[in-house]
């Protein structure tokens, strides 16, 4: 399968501790989405990459978290003293973008999914 | 926040009949997309339509954009109890980022 994944699918932890979570994108797309999703609502932007470029971060990306993408390809969001509000999926998805590329469709490949659960 | 506006927010039919969801939006885009979620699952794209485009057509699903209203509209035709989901629009509205609406809960029932 050469989709994007996602891991943990799960997560469970306690107010205050630092959670991690890894996409492994298309290998061959350039940018990668990060987006946070809460029950019954749609996916909300948080950042996203192009290479290894953080292009932009939103407002609801506090100084909690961080994301990175070092060498381009996988990417890693990082929540410190999670916070019961945190409780979300987290979505991550990759595309091929920018003048060039045959196959640019505009189109964004979504994983699966981290869902986090913070007590 | 949150571009796109969806209505309904939910929607029950049966199968066989027509599903219609609209979208509507703050700002010019570059294109509008459709996407799919199953419950608990990641979002499948369906179908993208670009700001000079009024209507776009893949299978069972009819898109219709209009720019001076700011507005779409997804038809699923003939639905299919596999059709049960959510569907999101979502706005490029910056070279690539998508925005998302809240989405419509569609039932299709048996």
């Amino acid at each position: 399968d050469t989709g994007v994944s996602q891991d943990p699918r799960h997560k469970i932890t306690k107010r205050g501790q630092n959670v991690t979570f890894r996409c492994d994108p298309i290998s061959e797309h350039n940018r990668l989405y990060w987006y946070r999703q809460t029950l019954g609502q749609g996916p909300e932007f948080l950042t996203y990459f192009q290479n290894e470029a953080q292009l932009e971060k939103s407002r609801l990306l506090s100084d909690r978290f961080s994301a990175e993408r070092p060498k381009g390809s996988f990417s890693t969001l990082e929540i410190q003293r999670t916070e019961q509000g945190d409780s979300a999926m987290y979505l991550c998805a990759s595309s091929l973008a920018g003048s060039g590329y045959q196959r640019n469709t505009g189109e964004l490949f979504f994983g699966e999914g981290s869902r986090l659960t913070v007590l | 926040s949150q571009q796109g506006e969806e209505d309904p927010q939910a929607l029950s039919i049966q199968e066989g009949e027509n599903a219609t969801m609209n979208c509507s939006y703050k700002t010019s885009i570059n294109n509008l997309q459709w996407y799919r979620q199953n419950s608990g699952r990641g979002l499948v794209h369906l179908i993208l339509i670009r700001s000079n485009e009024r209507e776009k057509h893949s299978g069972r699903l009819r898109v219709t954009l209009d720019t001076s209203k700011k507005s779409s509209s997804l038809l699923i035709t003939a639905s299919r109890a596999a059709d049960t989901a959510s569907y999101f629009c979502a706005t490029d509205i910056q070279g690539g980022k998508l925005i998302f609406g809240q989405g419509t809960e569609l039932s299709v029932k048996p």
